[in-house]
C-alpha cells in the first residue's frame, strides 16, 4: 500500500528557502504513469496547488510559484522533494505532499499527513 | 488559469439530511473533476474522481455528477461523519486548480 511521509523544518526564516522531503514507501518513485505532487493549505484559506513532477521527470507548477519552486526526484531514496525560495509570510501553511498511480484522471488518491511550516524570523 | 467556483461556501445541514455542493469551471473541463473530503487536523480524502466515479472504499451515499462546467457533489443520507469540509479539483489542464472549498457543518 503506498504510503507518504513529508519532512522538513518547521520554522523557517524570511527570505530563506523552504525544503521539503516527501519519503515514499509502497511503491517505487519510478513506476510507469506516477506523479507525484506538493499542495498546501494556508491558515483559513483553502487547499492551493503548487505543483506536480511526473515519473517520466516533467514537471508543472503554480503560475503564482514558478518563479520560487522547484521539484525534484530523488531516486536513489525514493523520495520527491519541494523547494521554495525567498519564503515570506504568506507561505505559512500545511503543505502536503500526494500522489497518483494515474488511475484517477489526474485526482490525487494518496496524501501524507502534511507538515506545518511557518515563516517567521 | 481555470477558476472554479464552488456554492455554497458553507452549508448547516442535519444527520439524515440530503446535501448538494456545487462546482462550477470557468471553461469546459469534460469529466476531468475530483471530489475531496477534509477533515481538521487531517489529510484531504479523495472521494470521487472523472466527475462521477466513486473511489472504491467510498459509502455509496456520496455521488458525483456533471460534465463541461457544471458538477455536483451529493450526500443522500448525512451521516456525523460526514461534517467536514469539501474540494473540487480540475484536472484537465495545469495548472491544477482547486474549489474555495464548502464547510459542511451540523444544524
Amino acid at each position: 500500500q503506498l504510503q507518504l511521509q513529508e519532512s522538513g523544518p518547521g520554522l523557517v526564516k524570511p527570505s530563506e528557502t523552504l525544503s521539503l522531503t516527501c519519503t515514499v514507501s509502497g511503491a517505487s518513485i519510478t513506476s510507469s504513469g506516477y506523479f507525484w505532487g506538493w499542495i498546501r493549505q494556508p491558515p483559513g484559506k483553502g487547499l492551493e496547488w503548487i505543483g506536480t513532477i511526473y515519473y517520466s521527470g516533467s514537471t508543472y507548477y503554480s503560475p503564482s510559484l514558478k518563479s520560487r519552486v522547484t521539484i525534484s526526484v530523488d531516486t536513489s531514496n525514493n523520495q520527491f522533494s519541494l523547494k521554495l525560495s525567498s519564503v515570506a509570510a504568506t507561505d505559512t501553511a500545511v503543505y502536503y505532499c500526494a500522489s497518483s498511480d494515474g488511475n484517477y484522471w489526474g485526482a490525487f488518491d494518496v496524501w501524507g499527513r502534511g507538515t506545518v511550516v511557518t515563516v517567521s524570523s | 488559469d481555470i477558476q472554479m467556483t464552488q456554492s455554497p461556501s458553507s452549508v448547516s445541514a442535519s444527520v439524515g439530511d440530503r446535501v448538494t455542493i456545487t462546482c462550477r469551471a470557468s471553461q469546459g473541463i469534460s469529466t476531468w473533476l475530483a471530489w475531496y473530503q477534509r477533515k481538521p487536523g487531517k489529510a484531504p480524502k479523495l472521494l470521487i474522481y472523472a466527475a462521477s466515479t466513486l473511489r472504491s472504499g467510498v459509502p455509496s451515499r456520496f455521488s458525483g455528477s456533471g460534465s463541461g462546467t457544471d458538477f455536483t457533489l451529493t450526500i443522500s443520507s448525512l451521516q456525523p461523519e460526514d461534517f467536514a469540509t469539501y474540494y473540487c479539483q480540475q484536472a484537465s489542464a495545469f495548472p491544477r486548480t482547486f474549489g474555495q472549498g464548502t464547510k459542511l457543518d451540523i444544524k
